[in-house]
């Protein structure tokens, strides 16, 4: 069946510093991507997400780019900050599952000042 | 505009008690979702109702009922509650579709004893 697998956290980073959170994929046909974040104590919201193939979403800095090829979708952010801090999800839709999320574990990080 | 509210927040249960988590969204959505978050296995989809008058199973079901009272509310019942069931759970919705981004309420934690 489908599944995501991200890098494990904690991610621990000084502000200013790039991030990059590690996503890939196992899925059949044409999945839809997402990035998911959870602050403390909250529910998960929207990020970004991209549909097909070389799209690319972004968000609030963020960016991800759906790459086929390497079954990855990889988040990114030039510069952190500390209200970045939170939790990660990378997650994708399909068909074959009735479109309800597969969500991958979560990567948890803290930008420190 | 309220989104997707779950009630109760927080609940403590003695094994064997059962108790039903309410959900309901404002946004017309088509598809609820009940999902458990674990600390190290991310989110896991309990079960899930693509439309009023449906519902199915998700990754991990057993244990767990739940009821699409009508197109607003999702509820979610432990008959016989059990430690393992020790979790915070999420609501869900969303429009359904592939591409569609889910909305999630901000969770009940559930500890049971």
């Amino acid at each position: 069946g489908d599944s995501v697998t991200q890098m494990e956290g904690p991610v621990t980073l000084s502000e200013e510093a790039f991030l990059t959170i590690n996503c890939t994929y196992t899925a059949t046909g044409y999945p839809s991507l997402f990035w998911y974040v959870q602050y403390p104590g909250e529910g998960l919201q929207l990020l970004l997400k991209a549909t097909k193939a070389d799209d690319k979403g972004s968000n609030k800095g963020f960016e991800a780019t759906y790459r086929k090829e390497t079954t990855s979708f990889h988040l990114e952010k030039g510069s952190v900050q500390v209200s970045d801090s939170a939790v990660y999800f990378c997650a994708l839709s399909n068909s074959n599952s009735g479109y309800a999320l597969n969500f991958g574990k979560g990567t948890s990080l803290l930008v420190t000042p | 505009n309220a989104g997707v509210t779950q009630t109760p927040k927080f609940q403590v249960l003695k094994t064997g008690q059962s108790m039903t988590l309410q959900c309901a969204q404002d946004m017309n959505h088509n598809s609820m979702y009940w999902y458990r978050q674990d600390p190290g296995m991310g989110l896991r989809l309990i079960y899930y109702s693509a439309s009023e008058g449906t519902t199915d199973k998700g990754e991990v079901p057993n244990g767990y009922n739940v009821s699409r009272l009508n197109k607003r509310e999702f509820s979610l019942r432990l008959e016989s509650a059990a430690p393992s069931q020790t979790s915070v759970y999420f609501c869900a919705s969303d429009t359904g579709g592939l591409n569609s981004p889910l909305h999630f309420g901000n969770g009940t934690r559930l500890t049971v004893t």
